[in-house]
C-alpha cells in the first residue's frame, strides 16, 4: 500500500521559534512532492514543492531525499499566523497515464505568544 | 476571479437520500478530483476526471457517482449506498499537465447526515 507517514504532532512552539517536520513514504516512484497548509476547516492550500536539490522560500524549507525515501519542512522564526496543519503529499504514477497524489495525515502545528 | 467554486458549502442529508454536491471551475484545467476528508485523516480520493466525458475511480468510490459532460463542471453524488457519507468533501483541479505541478482546492462541502 502506497502510504505517506507523517509525525503526529501537535507541534506547540513559542514565536520565533525553528520548527521541522518530517515525512517518509513508502512508493520509491513517487515523482514529485509537496507541502500543502491547512487551516481549521478550511481546504488546504499549497505551500511548497519540494525538489530533489532542496527549495527554500523566504522562512520556509523543503528537503527531498530520495534514497531514504524521506522529506523535511524547516520553518524559521515562526509566527502565530503559521499556526495550522502541514501536510506531506505525494504525486506518483498510477496507470494508464494518471497520477495521483497520496496524502500524509498532517501535523498540527500551534505557535504561542 | 478565476478559481474553483464548490456549493454548497454546508448540506444535510437524510438516511436514504441522494444529494449531490456541485464543484465548478474556472481555470481551463482538464484534471478534476474529488477527495473526502475525515477528521484526523488524511484526504481520500474518491473519483477523477482527466478529461470531458472520462472519469475514473479512484480508492473510495462506492457509494458515490460522478460526471464529466463539461471541462468546468464535476458533479459529485453521494448515493444512499453510502454508509457513512458525513465528512469533508473537496474538489481540486491540476495546476498543470506534468506530474510535478501540484492541485487546487475549492473552499470544500460539509456534509452531514440527520
Amino acid at each position: 500500500r502506497k502510504e505517506v507517514e507523517q509525525d503526529p504532532g501537535p507541534f506547540n512552539v513559542p514565536e520565533g521559534a525553528t520548527v521541522a517536520f518530517n515525512c517518509t513514504y513508502s512508493n520509491s516512484a513517487s515523482q514529485s512532492f509537496f507541502w500543502y497548509r491547512q487551516d481549521c476547516r478550511k481546504e488546504p492550500k499549497l505551500l511548497m514543492s519540494v525538489y530533489s536539490s532542496g527549495n527554500e522560500d523566504g522562512r520556509f524549507t523543503a528537503q527531498l531525499n530520495r534514497a531514504s525515501q524521506y522529506i523535511s519542512l524547516l520553518i524559521r522564526d515562526s509566527k502565530l499566523s503559521d499556526s495550522a496543519t502541514y501536510l506531506c503529499v505525494v504525486n506518483s504514477y498510477s496507470g494508464a497515464g494518471s497520477y495521483q497524489l497520496t496524502f500524509g495525515k498532517g501535523t498540527k502545528l500551534s505557535v504561542i505568544p | 476571479d478565476g478559481g474553483i467554486t464548490q456549493s454548497p458549502k454546508y448540506l444535510f442529508r437524510k438516511e436514504g437520500q441522494n444529494v449531490t454536491l456541485s464543484c465548478e471551475q474556472n481555470l481551463n484545467h482538464d484534471a478534476m478530483y474529488w477527495y473526502r476528508q475525515d477528521p484526523g485523516q488524511g484526504l481520500r480520493l474518491i473519483y477523477y476526471s482527466q478529461i470531458v466525458n472520462d472519469f475514473q475511480k479512484g480508492d473510495i468510490a462506492e457509494g458515490y457517482s460522478v460526471s464529466r459532460e463539461k471541462k468546468e463542471s464535476f458533479p459529485l453524488t453521494v448515493t444512499s449506498a453510502q454508509k457513512n457519507p458525513t465528512a469533508f468533501y473537496l474538489c481540486a483541479t491540476k495546476l498543470g499537465p506534468q506530474p510535478n505541478y501540484g492541485y487546487t482546492f475549492g473552499s470544500g462541502t460539509r456534509l452531514t447526515v440527520v
